[in-house]
């Protein structure tokens, strides 16, 4: 059965930094990428950024919102991919989920993981 | 700032068919926007239903089946259940970046 499943939510002070993970299981991570989604309390979903896998250079993508703070990373050996987050602010609370893109699309969902950012 | 933009709600009767929308800012959603469809319920995690602007996955149910319409992605259902009633979002490729929609909340009623 294909799994992914996010860790590392919690609660965080503003400016501090957290970092989630997400451990795939019944298929291969390498043979995708990973983005990261989130959905604020109440709100819809936003895509926050992915990182292709080891053919495409394991480069990186982030949306306007995140980027220079969010840096995503994997390692295939472990089947587990990484979202750090640094500077986090209020406006990062939301559920985070991770997922399994393969040649421009979503496939999987994680069950999600929730970090609050509050003093 | 690129917008996605679809129904915020609509309601369907038992039965019936209804029509959601995704239009991008940009102008006319071709299939290389590779048009998303999720599905998300109260209190669980989204699923894809449609990728690639209308392909199914194992899990998704004949009654949905995606296209394009008039310049947008569409996703329509035929034959709406009880068990339909949730939030759909698109989600929509440009080049690096991907953008979801704002979402619609599907009434069965």
């Amino acid at each position: 059965e294909v799994q992914l499943v996010e860790s590392g939510g919690g609660v965080v002070q503003p400016g501090r930094s957290l970092r989630l993970s997400c451990t795939a299981s019944g298929f291969t991570l390498g043979d995708y990428a990973v983005a990261w989604v989130r959905q604020a309390p109440g709100k819809g979903l936003e895509w926050v950024g992915f990182i292709r896998n080891k053919p495409y250079g394991e480069t990186t993508e982030y949306a306007a919102s995140v980027k220079g703070r969010f840096t995503i990373s994997r390692d295939d050996s472990k089947n587990i991919a990484y979202l750090q987050m640094d500077s986090l602010e209020t406006e990062d609370t939301a559920v985070y989920y991770c997922t399994g893109r393969q040649n421009f699309n979503i496939h999987y969902w994680g069950q999600g993981t929730l970090v609050t950012v509050s003093s | 700032q690129t917008v996605v933009t679809q129904e915020p709600s609509l309601t369907v009767s038992p039965g019936g068919t209804v029509t959601l929308t995704c239009a991008s800012s940009t102008g006319a959603v071709t299939s290389g926007y590779y048009p998303n469809w999720f599905q998300q319920k109260p209190g669980q995690a989204p699923r894809t239903l449609i990728y690639s602007t209308s392909n199914k996955h194992s899990w998704t149910p004949a009654r949905f089946s995606g296209s394009l319409l008039g310049g947008k992605a569409a996703l329509t259902l035929s034959g709406a259940q009880p068990e339909d009633e949730a939030e759909y979002y698109c989600l929509l490729y440009y080049g690096g970046p991907q953008v979801f929609g704002g979402g619609t909340k599907l009434t069965v009623l």
